[in-house]
């Protein structure tokens, strides 16, 4: 079955340095990639998507970068703030039809002050 | 758009009573809704997978008579957990997807802590 990874598992930045994490998955039937956000004690949130007739896509500081033949797509967050402390969660699905959708194991992100 | 909400937020309860968790979408109707269940700083755990109006799809290892789903309307889902037990204590998230103009965006709730005493 499909599998996510998830890389790194804590990230620490500077307030105003770029962040960086990064996905693979194995099922290259896969076509659509979303990013949450989620915050302490809260459910996840969208943050931003991609699907697989696309490269990149970018929503102010966030951009999101899809490559599928080495199956791997990436958050990229700029100009990091305090606030965006949270754990990100990257998943894959092959969308309608009953299919799951995976999710990695979560990346912990601190933006120091 | 696309809110989805949870009730309660948090509940406490005693082993061997149920909790019932109500999951809506607020401003869309869900043709699917999901309920998964985290373990502190761990991913999301998916337990089943809900269609309006027929029984729900459990993921391998969850126990489909104690942790009842029911999914009555367009808008609402609730999870049961029977004859709760100390090990059943877990943040229970369930999400929803609208069906237009996508199919597999999960939005999600914000989530029950369940703390079985």
């Amino acid at each position: 079955g499909e599998n996510v990874e998830q890389h790194p598992s804590t990230l620490s930045v500077q307030e105003g340095d770029s962040a960086v994490i990064k996905c693979t998955y194995s099922d290259s039937a896969s076509n659509y990639f979303p990013w949450y956000k989620q915050e302490l004690g809260k459910g996840p949130q969208l943050i931003i998507d991609i699907r697989s007739n696309v490269g990149e896509k970018k929503d102010q500081r966030i951009a999101v970068t899809l490559n599928k033949t080495a199956k791997h797509f990436s958050l990229h967050i700029t100009e990091t703030q305090p606030e965006d402390s949270a754990v990100y969660f990257c998943a894959a699905s092959k969308g309608t039809g009953g299919f799951k959708t995976i999710f990695g194991a979560g990346t912990r992100l601190f933006v120091k002050a | 758009g696309a809110v989805v909400s949870q009730h309660p937020s948090r509940v406490i309860c005693k082993s061997g009573t149920s909790v019932k968790i109500e999951c809506r979408s607020l401003d869309f109707q869900a043709t699917t809704m999901f309920w998964y269940r985290q373990f502190p700083k761990q991913s999301l755990m998916l337990m089943a997978t809900s269609n309006e109006g027929s029984k729900a799809t459990y993921e391998q290892g969850v126990e489909k008579d104690k942790f009842l789903i029911n999914h009555a309307s367009l808008t609402l889902s609730t999870l049961t957990v029977t004859s709760a037990h100390p090990e059943d204590s877990s943040f229970y998230i369930c999400s929803a997807t609208p069906g237009l103009p996508s199919t597999d965006t999960q939005y999600f709730g914000p989530g029950t802590r369940l703390t079985v005493l």
